[in-house]
């Protein structure tokens, strides 16, 4: 069965600093991968994702994640963070191998990343 | 619409009362899922369409919970006997057929007292 876990609920850096928010997944098949953002009292949005091909995927904002099969994860990473990366992130893994047509998630518990000025 | 249309944005119920929570996928769009998010137990599945059937409705918590979906388009989630642990935003989200891309609405904010 897959399953996502996500190290670390809460995340604080400073305005400027890495940010690095961790996940690991679990899947018996390939894995289709996901970032999802959500501001406050928003939906979902979606950050960046990996399928197929090159491991190291870019999504909006700046932010970036690399699919390590060896190690099993999926961290998502940004160089510089901004006052306006304040958010819950969320990874999520495709349960339905793609082939099935569609796209069913199972999410992590999420991480709410603050920054300071 | 521009988006995915979710109505109400917050309802607030009495326990053992009924509620239908409306989605409105981004035309063209022929799946769209249901999702939880509550505080005890995360980001949840729920059902899938494809069109107007639902092909997997595995994450419905209950026989209390059903959904349907009319002219390949707009999507009710009907609770029905509402109790205190079915507080939660619902989220809806629809996708093209055979695309990972889901786009999410801003959710349902269902409170049960």
């Amino acid at each position: 069965a897959q399953s996502v876990t996500q190290l670390g609920s809460h995340v604080s850096v400073s305005e400027g600093a890495l940010v690095l928010l961790r996940c690991n997944y679990s899947s018996s098949v390939p894995p289709y991968l996901f970032w999802y953002v959500q501001y406050p009292n928003q939906g979902l949005q979606l950050l960046l994702k990996y399928t197929t091909g090159a491991t190291l995927v870019k999504g909006i904002n700046g932010f970036e994640a690399e699919f390590k099969k060896s190690e099993t994860s999926f961290h998502l990473t940004k160089p510089s963070a901004h006052m306006s990366d304040a958010a819950e992130y969320f990874c999520a893994v495709s349960v339905v191998p793609f082939s099935g047509g569609y796209n069913k998630l199972i999410f992590g518990a999420g991480t709410r990343l603050a920054v300071h000025p | 619409g521009a988006g995915v249309s979710q109505s109400p944005s917050n309802k607030v119920t009495e326990k053992g009362k009924d509620v239908e929570l409306r989605c409105d996928p981004i035309s063209g769009h022929t799946a769209l899922y249901w999702y939880r998010q509550s505080l005890g137990q995360g980001l949840e599945f729920l059902i899938y369409f494809q069109g107007n059937s639902a092909p997997d409705k595995s994450g419905l918590p209950s026989d209390r919970f059903s959904a349907e979906r009319t002219g390949g388009s707009v999507s009710t989630l009907t609770i029905q006997r509402t109790q205190q642990e079915d507080s939660a935003v619902y989220l809806c989200a629809s996708s093209l057929q055979g695309s990972e891309d889901a786009f999410f609405g801003q959710g349902t904010r269902l409170t049960v007292v």
